[in-house]
This record gives C-alpha cells, sequence and structure tokens, in this order.
C-alpha cells in the first residue's frame, strides 16, 4: 500500500490570497489525484496530475483558479488561488492502488488539508 | 455523466445490522466500491463489486445488481466506530472514480 503525506493539514486564510498544497508518496505513480470535499458534502474531482504533462480538470475546475504542479512520479501540488470563503474545503489527494483490467477501483488517499477563508 | 444517489443520514442502534443503498446512472459501468470516511480522516476503501451479487467481508458485506443499476453496502454487528460516513464510488475512464452524494451513518446505543 502507498502512504501518503499532505502539507499543510490544515490553515486559515485571508480572501484573495493563494495556497499551495503539497502531496508526496512513498512510492512511483502514473497518476495522482486532487479532490475537493466541502463540508458535510462528497468528494469532487478537481483534476488528475500527469508527470511530464499538463494536468487534466473536470468540468467547473480551470487551470488559472487550480494550479498543479508534478515535478517527478512522487510529488505534487495544488494552489488554491486567489481565494474566497467559498474555496473552504478540505482539499485530498489520492493515488490509484488497484485495478480491474484498465479501471481502477480503489485509490489510497492522503488525509487532507482543511482550508478556511475568512 | 454520473450520478450516484445515496440517502443523506442513517441512524442505527449498537448491534443491528444496517443497509446504506446507492442507486447510480453512469455512462459505461464497470463495477462499485464503497468508502468509509471518519470525521476528520480519509476516505478509505472497504469493497469492489465488480459482478452481480453478494461480496463479503468479515462484518461488511457488499450487494451489486446491474440490472437494477442498483447496489448496497450491510454493516453486522454495528459498533459504535462504525459512526462515520460511506461513499459509493464507480470506476471510469482516466483511472478516475466518481463519488456518490454520501451517507451519514450514527451508531446510538
Amino acid at each position: 500500500s502507498a502512504v501518503i503525506s499532505q502539507k499543510p493539514s490544515r490553515d486559515i486564510c485571508q480572501r484573495g490570497t493563494s495556497l499551495t498544497i503539497q502531496c508526496q508518496v512513498d512510492s512511483q505513480v502514473t497518476m495522482m489525484f486532487w479532490y475537493r470535499q466541502q463540508p458535510g458534502q462528497s468528494l469532487t474531482l478537481i483534476a488528475t496530475a500527469n508527470q511530464g504533462s499538463e494536468a487534466t480538470y473536470e468540468s467547473g475546475f480551470v487551470i488559472d483558479k487550480f494550479p498543479i504542479s508534478r515535478p517527478n512520479l512522487t510529488f505534487s501540488t495544488l494552489t488554491v488561488s486567489n481565494m474566497s470563503p467559498e474555496d473552504s474545503s478540505i482539499y485530498l489527494c489520492s493515488v490509484s492502488a488497484r485495478f480491474s483490467g484498465e479501471r481502477s477501483y480503489e485509490q489510497y488517499f492522503g488525509p487532507g488539508t482543511r482550508l478556511t477563508v475568512t | 455523466g454520473q450520478s450516484l444517489e445515496q440517502p443523506s443520514e442513517v441512524t442505527a442502534v449498537e448491534g443491528a445490522i444496517v443497509q446504506i443503498n446507492c442507486t447510480y446512472q453512469t455512462s459505461g459501468f464497470y463495477g462499485l466500491s464503497w468508502y468509509q470516511q471518519h470525521d476528520g480522516g480519509a476516505p478509505t476503501f472497504l469493497s469492489y463489486n465488480a459482478l452481480d451479487g453478494l461480496e463479503e467481508t468479515g462484518r461488511f458485506s457488499s450487494f451489486l445488481s446491474r440490472s437494477d443499476s442498483y447496489g448496497y453496502l450491510l454493516l453486522q454487528e454495528l459498533q459504535m466506530k462504525d459512526s462515520a460516513s460511506y461513499f459509493c464510488a464507480v470506476p471510469g475512464g482516466g483511472n478516475k472514480l466518481t463519488f456518490g452524494t454520501g451517507t451519514q451513518l450514527k451508531v446510538e446505543l
């Protein structure tokens, strides 16, 4: 199993500022995923971070707001830019763990970054 | 697109059996996963059904009916530590997972 760490674990930020969240995996992985979980809600995929190429963003999420870096096979960052109170959420990174055919049905998740924007 | 609907909240007493349902509408279906998330914690994988029928893992079982676009998670001999949120999820292209709306389970004495 992969061990995933995230920094920071939590932060309180002022609106208009930006925060960069780091995700470190203890093994090399091809894809890393970034999710947002708003208070009391489900997980929503923001983007897939691929090493050596641009991240792939889901509908409703744009690179200018959530720039992602993936400099190597064990590390990724997600920046939440120009924050507003609506960005207050838990941000989680994950990696694929097990597959059925070509589909990943199990992911390992980091502990999350709890962001509050005031 | 994908949509997975779950009841928002279920309450049961310690020692009881509870069923958490998931109905889905997906473009392409490859199986149904279940995750548990305690307050303040990361989601953790519980089970996966690729085929119709019941999969049992200790106190937890998961069921799938592809013809009904429906699955459920069954928790037996409930314990207080089972109080958590439970999510169904479907794998998709690009190794992505789409999660259901989530069910908060409260176990009472």
